[in-house]
């Protein structure tokens, strides 16, 4: 497809299960960003990444989190020993560079039960 | 801090032209004015952007004033499948972000047969 594809579209885990969160990108596109929405919440930014590199990466909410980005293309959020705090559609936009309109895939629902 | 104020929400009847305000009065030159859209339970979808001449595109136009502190979005006959939060963006470079969104609230526009 064209846009940018997330998986999986939802997922339910048990409380203290690590998670991974896949992003791949419009083909080509550089930048690469993370959000994540928490019911009845607006979008907060968690992460960006230029190419393979996140210049930084305060915006993951705690230790738990973290990100990479392989050959300038897919990336992984991981959560480990996940909380029921971190229910949220988790969300990936990509943009061509970096100060172009950015893309964003329908997301990731995780439920954290 | 999200740079912008849009009213919370906003009612148009279908096929009317529906005109989404938004003030951006601490706008440096060189920051674009971005707006994005989310239909519920779906990823935000980019809608139109512009530095200060008005745009448009087949989605919508974007009308700037000439001090740039604010902004309207217009959909020019607005159906039943615009009603989604609306969000209007002021959208700077930032070393550690990239381009990231700053999400703020938003304004919820619903349109009603």
């Amino acid at each position: 497809g064209a846009g940018v594809s997330q998986s999986p579209s939802n997922k339910v885990t048990e409380k203290g299960k690590d998670v991974e969160l896949r992003c791949d990108p419009i083909s080509g596109h550089t930048a690469l960003y993370w959000y994540r929405q928490s019911l009845g919440q607006g979008l907060e930014f968690l992460i960006y990444f230029q190419g393979n590199s996140a210049p930084d990466k305060s915006g993951l909410p705690s230790d738990r989190f973290s990100a990479e980005r392989t050959g300038g293309s897919v990336s992984t959020l991981t959560i480990q020993r996940t909380q029921q705090e971190d229910s949220a559609v988790y969300l990936c936009a990509s943009s061509l560079v970096d100060y172009t309109e950015a893309f964003f895939g329908q997301g990731t629902r995780l439920t954290v039960v | 801090d999200a740079k912008t104020t849009q009213p919370p929400s906003m009612d148009c009847a279908e096929g009317r032209a529906a005109n989404l305000p938004c003030n951006h009065s601490t706008i440096s030159g060189n920051e674009y004015v971005y707006w994005y859209r989310q239909i519920h339970s779906q990823g935000p979808q980019y809608i139109i952007h512009g530095l200060k001449n008005n745009e448009t595109n087949e989605m919508a136009s974007l009308i700037i004033t000439e001090d740039r502190k604010s902004s309207t979005l217009i959909l020019p006959h607005a159906t039943l499948r615009d009603t989604a939060v609306y969000y209007c963006i002021v959208r700077a470079s930032n070393s550690n972000s990239g381009y990231a969104l700053n999400f703020g609230k938003g304004t919820s526009l619903l349109v009603t047969p």
